[in-house]
C-alpha cells in the first residue's frame, strides 16, 4: 500500500508553472522523498529527491516543509513534452527489515497548448 | 538512455508458450527489480534481487519464474500465463536495496500480450 496521496490529474496550459502536492503523513525518519515521471509505455523516469527544505535541479524543484509530511513538485514553465504520470514515492520498509519503493497511482498531467 | 536495457521491446505468446524477458543494466548496480504495469494500475513490485540474491517475492504465482544470474542479467521466465498477465514488464536497478535514497533506474519495458 502506498505511503503517499497525490492528485489523480491536473491541467495545466504550456508556458505555465504547474505544483504538484504530495502527503505523506508517515514519513519515517530516514526516509527521502522521490519523484518519477512516466510517459506512456515507457519506465518512469528519475525527476529528483530531497529530504527537506528545497531541492532544485535543471527540470524541477522540489519543495519540502519542517515537519516533512508532505511535498511539492514544482515544474517551471511546462511544455507539451512534460504530459506524463508523475509519482510521489518514499521508501516503505517490508517484513524481514527489506526496503522498497511502492508507486502509487501518480498525477497524470495533461499540458493544453 | 538510462543504462538499463530489455529485450524483447514486444511479446506476443500463446498460453501453453514458453518465454523469457531479459533485462541489462551497465551501471554497476547491486539490486535489480521485476515489475508488471497493467493497463489504469499503479505498478506492481514483483521480485526484487540484492547482490543476486531474491529478497523479495511478492506473492507472484509460479508461472513467473525470475533468474539473476550476475548482478548485471535479470530474466524473468514465463510459462503458461494467462490473458490476465498481458502488461508492460519493467526492469530497474539501483545501487543497493536497502536505501530510501536509492533511485531506481527504469528500462524501457517489454509490452507483453498473452493470446
Amino acid at each position: 500500500l502506498a505511503k503517499t496521496t497525490q492528485p489523480i490529474s491536473m491541467d495545466s496550459y504550456e508556458g505555465q508553472e504547474v505544483n504538484i502536492t504530495c502527503s505523506h503523513n508517515n514519513i519515517a525518519t530516514n526516509d527521502y522523498i522521490t519523484w518519477y515521471q512516466q510517459f506512456p509505455s515507457q519506465g518512469p523516469r528519475f525527476i529528483i529527491q530531497g529530504y527537506k527544505t528545497k531541492v532544485t535541479n535543471e527540470v524541477a524543484s522540489l519543495f519540502i516543509p519542517a515537519d516533512r509530511k508532505s511535498s511539492t513538485l514544482s515544474l517551471p514553465r511546462v511544455s507539451l513534452s512534460d504530459t506524463a504520470v508523475y509519482y510521489c514515492l518514499v521508501g516503505d520498509i517490508l517484513g524481514a527489515g527489506s526496503y522498497q519503493l511502492t508507486f502509487g497511482k501518480g498525477t497524470k498531467l495533461s499540458v493544453i497548448p | 538512455e538510462t543504462g538499463v536495457t530489455q529485450t524483447p521491446r514486444h511479446l506476443v505468446m500463446g498460453m501453453t508458450n514458453k518465454k523469457s524477458l531479459k533485462c541489462e543494466q551497465h551501471l554497476g548496480h547491486n539490486a535489480m527489480y521485476w515489475y508488471k504495469q497493467s493497463a489504469k494500475k499503479p505498478l506492481e513490485l514483483m521480485f526484487v534481487y540484492n547482490f543476486k540474491e531474491q529478497t523479495e517475492n511478492n506473492s507472484v504465482p509460479s508461472r513467473f519464474s525470475p533468474e539473476c544470474p550476475n548482478s548485471s542479467h535479470l530474466f524473468l521466465h514465463l510459462h503458461t500465463l494467462q490473458p490476465e498477465d498481458s502488461a508492460l514488464y519493467l526492469c530497474a536497478s539501483s545501487q543497493e536495496e536497502v536505501a530510501s535514497a536509492d533511485t531506481q533506474y527504469f528500462g524501457p519495458g517489454t509490452r507483453l500480450t498473452v493470446l
